[in-house]
């Protein structure tokens, strides 16, 4: 089974910290996402990686950066936190297509900006 | 029981009866089509998809119809079970090879005893 590991479910952080969400799979997927869920939005793609040290903007980039330097780990860096970020955050990883292939997400980060 | 995700985001079922979720989708050039569900405190968890060169598709007791003319897609859950109340999301892509999911708002499914 695909394993997509969340390094943390729960996180309080205050306004202006420099936050990590850290994410790891185990499938040798190639593509990672980071993803923002709120209530009534469904899930917003924040940004997403093809390979190493690559990196594109999704729908929702301002504020966050990402960080790719192995296959297997995605982070998703908040530069000067919010409290408007404050949400549940999913990564998730595929192979990339064609043909395409389903992504698989971990059980997401909690996170609460004070 | 049926609903329209995007319209009627709470469906009750009967547990043992079956179950059909909705979904209309906007862009007639998406070809790529998944249902995710997701459990209280948990992430979406890949059920089922489908291509847009199909129009049905079968799992283990899920099946999942594709209408292009109407950019309409359902999941149909046969004889529900308590482990099946949950959020129900289907999600598209919107061009063959482009990997960018975008999802609906979700449907909550809850199976009555």
């Amino acid at each position: 089974d695909v394993k997509v590991t969340q390094s943390s479910r729960y996180l309080v952080k205050r306004t202006g910290e420099k936050v990590f969400l850290e994410c790891v799979q185990d499938m040798d997927h190639e593509n990672m996402f980071w993803y923002r869920q709120d209530p009534g939005l469904g899930l917003r793609l924040i940004y997403f990686s093809y390979d190493v040290k690559m990196k594109e903007k999704g729908d929702i980039p301002e504020g966050y950066s990402v960080s790719r330097e192995k296959k297997e780990r995605f982070s998703l860096i908040l530069e000067s936190a919010s409290t408007n970020q404050t949400s549940m955050y999913l990564c998730a990883s595929s192979h990339p297509g064609p043909p395409n292939q389903p992504q698989h997400f971990g059980d997401g980060t909690r996170l609460s900006i004070l | 029981g049926e609903s329209v995700g995007l319209h009627l985001p709470t469906l009750s079922v009967q547990e043992g009866d079956n179950s059909i979720i909705n979904c209309a989708y906007s862009n007639s050039a998406s070809d790529y089509f998944i249902w995710y569900k997701q459990e209280s405190g948990k992430g979406p968890q890949f059920i089922i998809d489908i291509r847009s060169n199909m129009d049905k598709r079968q799992g283990q007791r899920v099946t999942v119809l594709l209408n292009k003319t109407v950019k309409h897609l359902s999941l149909q859950i046969a004889a529900t079970q308590p482990g099946d109340s949950a959020v129900y999301f289907c999600a598209e892509i919107l061009n063959f090879g482009n990997e960018k999911l975008t999802f609906g708002t979700g449907t909550r499914l809850t199976i009555i005893p």
